[in-house]
């Protein structure tokens, strides 16, 4: 019930495509959805996050789209960049408990010049 | 200040060796958190720390011991470890434990084990 599972494993795209990294979870009681941007010898960062009272959150090129019922929620990047290459992991908590981030197993994105 | 701060950013250490992992932030966050992570695999949680006392330890071996001197720094002392302890070593910090909305992880602590 604490898992998150994330897909695909890899996804490469062409600049100005639009990749989409998919997350389903299986625990109704997570409560906050953020995806991390990773880059080889970093740590990762935060990049933007959705509580599920919503069912889209746009930060600039980045949009979450959040389906409470089938319990999904997706990553887009819309006019993808080279710089965007990176590891991308979704993860979910429960908020009011303090329950630690549950990670996705990432997705290694590369965008192509 | 917005950043956690990492040191050493490289460690290579033999098996008999002791060292010590730091961080360091000056964000007011009250919770820190020790993770590791293995190549081409997400983050795993080993201890947290919430206003400065041990909170959560995700049975770590013993060759891990953390510390928490005060409310900005963080240790992570390591000694007797094993070739597969190899892996990069982050701390993460939010404002509470409860009723946060993200971490700010630090860059990480590249850990070779010979």
């Amino acid at each position: 019930q604490q898992q998150v599972k994330q897909s695909p494993q890899s996804l490469i795209v062409q600049k100005g495509g639009i990749p989409i990294i998919n997350c389903a979870y299986e625990n109704t009681a997570f409560d906050y959805f953020p995806w991390y941007q990773q880059f080889p010898g970093k740590g990762p960062a935060l990049l933007i996050a959705i509580r599920p009272d919503v069912s889209e959150k746009k930060e600039g090129r980045f949009t979450i789209s959040f389906n409470k019922s089938a319990k999904q929620f997706s990553l887009h990047i819309m006019d993808s960049q080279p710089g965007d290459s990176a590891t991308y992991f979704c993860a979910a908590s429960m908020v009011a408990s303090g329950s630690r981030l549950t990670f996705g197993e990432g997705t290694q994105l590369t965008v192509n010049p | 200040d917005t950043e956690v701060t990492q040191t050493p950013k490289h460690l290579v250490m033999g098996m008999t060796n002791k060292k010590s992992l730091k961080c360091e932030q000056h964000m007011g966050h009250r919770a820190m958190y020790w993770y590791k992570q293995k190549a081409k695999k997400p983050p795993e949680l080993m201890f947290v720390y919430s206003y400065e006392k041990l909170s959560i330890n995700e049975s770590v071996p013993s060759r891990f011991s953390p510390e928490c001197p005060n409310s900005s720094l963080l240790n992570l002392h390591l000694h007797a470890l094993q070739p597969e302890d190899s892996a990069l070593y982050l701390c993460a910090s939010s404002q509470r434990v409860t009723g946060n909305y993200g971490y700010t992880f630090g860059s990480g602590t590249r850990l070779t084990v010979v």
